[in-house]
């Protein structure tokens, strides 16, 4: 049974980073994207960001230049780093697995979140 | 960004009730539309992609239809287990957007 669990601080100063730890079990990373994404009571479910299993990013632009993701297949984790965090970055932050099914008729792949972590929630507080 | 709107955003429903649930997107996305559902406390599940293909272990009283801006994901007897929220989620560009949410009480 493939797992993820998200580790980390849970009070984080304003002004300082933000760093956070996904870890798989049950399951090897390869070949699949591996998300970032927060829910706060303010602006509901946001996608921050995904990394692949081999590295490539793509983040979300108005977090571009704050959000860093990296991957580490070999412990089976990935991670995110937010810079300069306020108030508004207060979220429960969950990890997610990024997975797709191929429609060889219309030659095409459909995405969806297929697994995700039980969240951890930051604050961001003095 | 694409703009995912929900409605209603909240709904009070009995048991054995047929529930419909909407979401339009700000502009077309073909099929690429997911629902999830997340019970209090915990995250979302996975019930439908690519609009109307149901993800595996999801019982057949959901059922979702659309395309191009407009979707819809239907409960056909409300049971008590699926008291939650449910959410939109569009895959069709970055970055990927998800709709505000449907709240379902009896």
């Amino acid at each position: 049974q493939v797992q993820l669990q998200e580790s980390g601080p849970g009070l984080v100063k304003p002004s300082e980073t933000l760093s956070l730890t996904c870890s798989v079990s049950g399951a090897a990373m390869s070949g699949y994207y591996w998300d970032w994404i927060r829910q706060s009571a303010g602006k509901g479910l946001e996608w921050m960001g995904r990394i692949y299993s081999g590295g490539t990013t793509t983040y979300h632009p108005s977090l571009k230049g704050r959000l860093i993701m990296s991957v580490d297949t070999s412990k089976n984790q990935f991670s995110l780093t937010l810079d300069s965090v306020t108030a508004a970055d207060t979220a429960i932050y969950y990890c997610a697995r990024e997975a797709y099914v191929w429609d060889s008729p219309r030659l095409r792949n459909y995405w969806y979140f297929d697994l995700w972590g039980r969240g951890a929630l930051v604050t961001v507080s003095s | 960004d694409i703009q995912m709107t929900q409605s209603p955003s909240s709904l009070s429903a009995s048991v054995g009730d047929r529930v419909t649930i909407t979401c339009q997107a700000s502009q077309d996305i073909r099929t690429d539309l997911n629902w999830y559902q997340q019970k209090p406390g915990n995250a979302p599940t996975l019930l439908i992609y690519d609009a109307s293909n149901l993800h595996k272990g999801v019982p057949s009283r959901f059922g979702g239809s659309g395309s191009g801006r407009d979707f819809t994901l239907t409960i056909t007897s409300l049971q008590p287990e699926d008291i939650a929220t449910y959410f939109c989620q569009q895959d069709d560009s970055h970055p990927l957007t998800f709709g505000g949410g449907t709240k379902v009480e009896v």
